[in-house]
């Protein structure tokens, strides 16, 4: 039971470039999310998912996209990185069963974009 | 708006301390609220997670109390040692969605 994970822990970027971040879980989790944080903050929702198939918008969802084709996989692209996409990016995944919603975080993914 | 806020943004304790952290937060319709600690360079781990019929949870050392009404989360520190130094982050759910707060980062003296 390896719990969140996510590909890859660290990327460097140019401007433009495009690269598409992986988060699994193996808990059969409904609820999916990508946050990011950037130094001296919290994390902040940037996508999030409700099952499999449905995506939806968080505080700053702008230059990313998202899918989850499959029930166990949450994909965050960036299309056009740009430099202030610079910051940690962290998975989670949830479930409404018994009314928890306890989140649980993957090790995070490190991007530097130049 | 759901907004969290946590004081205070630093603090430097010497070993041995009980101390508290505070969470507030705007919107008093919420799930749950969960404290993380975060390590340097590291991801987040679940401390305590307390549910909205809940005025408190205890983990060793550790106790968070909610009070809802007033928008606010405290977690206590029992007995504090030098590997409680770490960024504290409190997380308000709100329709199934996390709110964080920027955070507490403690440092233990010896």
């Amino acid at each position: 039971n390896a719990g969140v994970t996510q590909t890859p822990k660290f990327r460097v970027l140019k401007t433009g470039q495009s690269m598409t971040l992986l988060c699994a879980q193996d808990m059969n989790h409904e609820y999916m999310y990508w946050y990011r944080q950037d130094p001296g903050m919290g994390l902040r929702l940037i996508h999030y998912s409700v099952g499999e198939g449905t995506t939806a918008k968080g505080e700053v969802p702008d230059g990313y996209n998202v899918s989850r084709l499959k029930k166990q996989n949450f994909l965050l692209g960036l299309e056009s990185a740009a430099p202030s996409q610079t910051s940690v990016y962290f998975c989670a995944s949830s479930s409404a069963s018994g009314g928890s919603y306890e989140q649980y975080f993957g090790p995070g993914t490190r991007l530097t974009v130049t | 708006k759901q907004e969290v806020t946590q004081i205070p943004a630093a603090l430097s304790v010497p070993e041995g301390e009980n101390l508290v952290l505070n969470c507030s937060f705007t919107d008093s319709a919420i799930y749950n609220l969960q404290w993380f600690r975060q390590d340097p360079g590291k991801g987040l781990t679940s401390l305590l997670l307390i549910q909205s019929s809940q005025r408190e949870q205890t983990s060793g050392r550790l106790n968070a109390s909610l009070d809802k009404s007033s928008g606010r989360s405290t977690l206590y520190i029992a007995a504090s040692q030098p590997g409680d130094s770490a960024t504290y982050l409190c997380a308000v759910n709100s329709s199934y969605k996390l709110i964080f707060g920027s955070g507490t980062r403690l440092l233990v003296r010896p």
